[in-house]
């Protein structure tokens, strides 16, 4: 059981708007950094979102982030098919004192 | 800059294990390596973190004590050794670079952005 947590999947045709939700605590997202990844199939992840709504360059204004109290979302917009991944949601939980991602969520591009 | 990760091992229980991820393009003393896990089908751990610079460490508790970081300045590598491996070890292990240079001014930057990654290391533990 993720210490964040995530739908499990979602759904959305191409050029959609989908969001997914990443949940925690005041000792993780309600106090610290919320940063988002994407995991294409046999990939490694990569960095999509830092400082809860900051995209590194190179990384399409169509991904987007945000945080409100201890729930962080990610937003993707003019869905494409090659946007089908698994996105993870993560932060540092400070009671823990580890970092700590949410269980992923599968996108599927209908 | 790139991390190049050693390749794909198979081990039988009990035996040691050390992968390593060697880092090019940028200062790598510089810079924190993060190790992240992954299990067959799984989602993503933190398992923690090392300053090559100095190779001040900080684990996760799930891992403490069963793994130790290490880091080589002179090679630009960081290591993830294991002493004795368990079948529960397989997995696919990540290094990334943590974007943020130098002293880390609270615990919360421990997980600001890892900018870069590993192709990562598949490590398999059957008798």
């Amino acid at each position: 059981q993720s210490v964040l947590t995530q739908p499990p999947s979602v759904s959305a045709a191409p050029g959609q708007k989908v969001t997914i939700s990443c949940s925690g605590s005041t000792s993780n997202i309600g106090n610290n950094y919320v940063c988002w990844y994407q995991q294409l199939p046999g990939t490694a992840p990569k960095l999509l979102i830092y400082d809860n709504n900051k995209r590194p360059s190179g990384i399409p204004d169509r991904f987007s982030g945000s945080k409100s109290g201890t729930s962080a979302t990610l937003g993707i917009s003019g869905l494409q098919t090659g946007d089908e991944a698994d996105y993870y949601c993560g932060t540092w939980d400070s009671s823990l004192n580890a970092g700590v991602f949410g269980g992923g969520t599968k996108l599927t591009v209908l | 800059v790139q991390l190049v990760q050693s390749g794909a091992e198979v081990k039988q229980p009990g035996e040691s294990l050390k992968i390593s991820c060697y880092g090019s393009g940028y200062s790598f003393t510089t810079y924190w390596i993060v190790w992240v896990r992954q299990m067959p089908g799984k989602g993503l751990e933190w398992m923690g973190i090392i300053y090559p610079g100095d190779s001040d460490s900080r684990y996760s508790p799930s891992f403490q004590g069963q793994v130790t970081f290490s880091a080589d300045r002179s090679k630009s590598t960081a290591y993830l050794q294991w002493s004795s491996l368990k079948a529960s070890d397989t997995a696919m292990y990540y290094c990334a670079r943590l974007g943020v240079p130098g002293t880390i001014p609270t615990p919360a930057y421990y997980f600001y952005n890892m900018d870069v990654w590993g192709k990562g290391t598949t490590v398999t533990v059957s008798s």
